[in-house]
């Protein structure tokens, strides 16, 4: 089992929808979750981070649910420049802590 | 504030041969961790230094190796090169185990 798993995709949706990704974690002892943005051929810029409390920016709300181990991401009102890679991120505990990463979610949005 | 910068962009090597990249983190960063991400995948964790020690290690062969020198700038060593080490290989920096900032990658090809 992977220890982040997303959904690939790809998610072809119209400008203005709304638009959820999912993200399950398999380390119950995982301090610290993210959700990066990848355009292609580029580097991951974080987008979020994600806290149980769910946490809100703008258009993009992150959501965690610590006790099923679930993350998730809704975009509302999608715009053509959201059409990227969307990278669920789970980080470790301690000084040797890591960045595990899912596959990512891929978001085209069509006019 | 500068960001993390790599080098070089772009690379073409050999199989069998052996390659040198190069991050030179973020200012005020002191730890540096190395991804390399296949294409169609999320980037995968190679190892991380800290204070010049490497402090955690994925699931690599010893052919992969770093160094983090004392301005906390990196490098990261591929020997015996194979034709599935071709991937972008991302470095990223942070201040302990806070906010990663990636560089834009070098995209290394094996032939």
């Amino acid at each position: 089992r992977k220890e982040v798993e997303q959904d690939p995709g790809p998610f072809n949706v119209p400008e203005g929808a709304t638009v959820a990704f999912n993200c399950t974690y398999s380390n119950s002892a995982s301090q610290s979750f993210f959700w990066y943005r990848q355009d292609c051929r580029k580097e991951p810029k974080l987008l979020m981070s994600v806290y149980s409390s769910g946490n809100e920016d703008g258009r993009f709300t992150a959501q965690l649910n610590r006790a099923s181990q679930y993350i998730s991401l809704l975009i509302r009102d999608s715009k053509l420049s959201d059409s990227a890679t969307y990278l669920c991120v789970v980080n470790g505990a301690g000084t040797a802590s890591k960045l595990t990463f899912g596959t990512g979610t891929r978001l085209q949005v069509t006019l | 504030e500068t960001g993390v910068t790599q080098s070089p962009t772009h690379l073409i090597k050999t199989r069998g041969q052996q390659v040198t990249l190069r991050c030179s983190s973020q200012s005020g960063h002191n730890t540096v961790s190395w991804y390399q991400q296949a294409l169609g995948q999320g980037p995968q964790f190679i190892f991380q230094y800290y204070r010049e020690e490497e402090n955690g290690r994925g699931n690599f062969p010893p052919r992969f190796s770093g160094l983090q020198f004392p301005n906390y700038s990196s490098e990261l060593n591929v020997n015996a090169l194979e034709l599935d080490d071709s991937a972008l290989y991302l470095c990223a920096s942070s201040f302990g185990t806070g906010y990663y900032t990636f560089g834009s990658g070098t995209r290394l090809t094996v032939v």
